[in-house]
């Protein structure tokens, strides 16, 4: 069974950095790329960031450019994402989800999500 | 980027009914291998985001065949036929044609 467990949310205050873990189980990880997605308070969901299986591509939204890094470890199973500089419009959940690249082209698999609170 | 606009913030439908949720791109999310890469989402409070339907048309794993996808181009559809208590949630549709990927607003399914 494909499972995918985020960690590392929490409160933070404005400006400060926070480091967010997805443990993947259930499937050959380093087959798959990787995407993070968010959902703030009430509203949609907005797409955040994406690695390949081998990290060879990586891609970002231009709200988080230059203050997130998405990396991933292939022998621990685990996908990151590390935030910085963080702001209040980054509160929000935060979702891992497997893409299926072979056969559709969509996020087929999701966590559960983590949330993130970036407060004084 | 490509915007999907959702114009339904919300649906209200009796237990039976047919609804269709709509999903407008502005640019044809159809790319050269013929498939359009457009896909739909449920979300209910509890549960995991679950991927209903990709290339537009095409059903996941396990998801009852009263929801059916259908569109091309720039206009796409979801529709759930005899719609049952266990389907009100919220559907986004997404497109993975482009970085970045978009998100429709969502629409929310409610009981009348």
């Amino acid at each position: 069974e494909v499972q995918l467990v985020e960690s590392g949310g929490g409160l933070v205050q404005p400006g400060r950095s926070l480091k967010l873990s997805c443990l993947a189980s259930g499937f050959t990880f380093s087959n798959y790329g990787m995407n993070w997605i968010r959902q703030a308070p009430g509203k949609g969901l907005e797409w955040v960031a994406s690695i390949s299986s081998s990290s060879s591509y990586i891609y970002y939204a231009d709200t988080v450019k230059g203050r997130f890094t998405i990396s991933r470890d292939n022998a621990k199973n685990t996908l990151y994402l590390q935030m910085t500089s963080l702001r209040s419009e980054d509160t929000a959940l935060y979702y891992c989800a497997r893409f299926e690249y072979y056969d559709g082209y969509y996020f087929d698999y999701w966590g559960q999500g983590v949330m993130v609170t970036v407060s004084s | 980027q490509i915007t999907l606009t959702q114009q339904a913030e919300s649906l209200w439908v009796s237990p039976g009914e047919k609804v269709s949720i709509t999903c407008r791109a502005s640019q044809s999310l159809l790319y050269t291998d013929g498939k359009h890469y457009l896909s739909w989402y449920q979300q209910r409070p509890g549960q995991t985001t679950k991927a209903l339907i990709y290339h537009a048309s095409i059903r996941t794993d396990g998801v009852p065949t009263r929801f059916i996808g259908s569109g091309s181009g720039t206009e796409f559809t979801l529709s759930i036929e005899d719609v049952q208590p266990e389907d009100i949630a919220l559907y986004y549709c997404l497109q993975t044609l482009k970085k970045p990927n978009t998100f429709g607003a969502g629409t929310k399914l409610e009981l009348k």
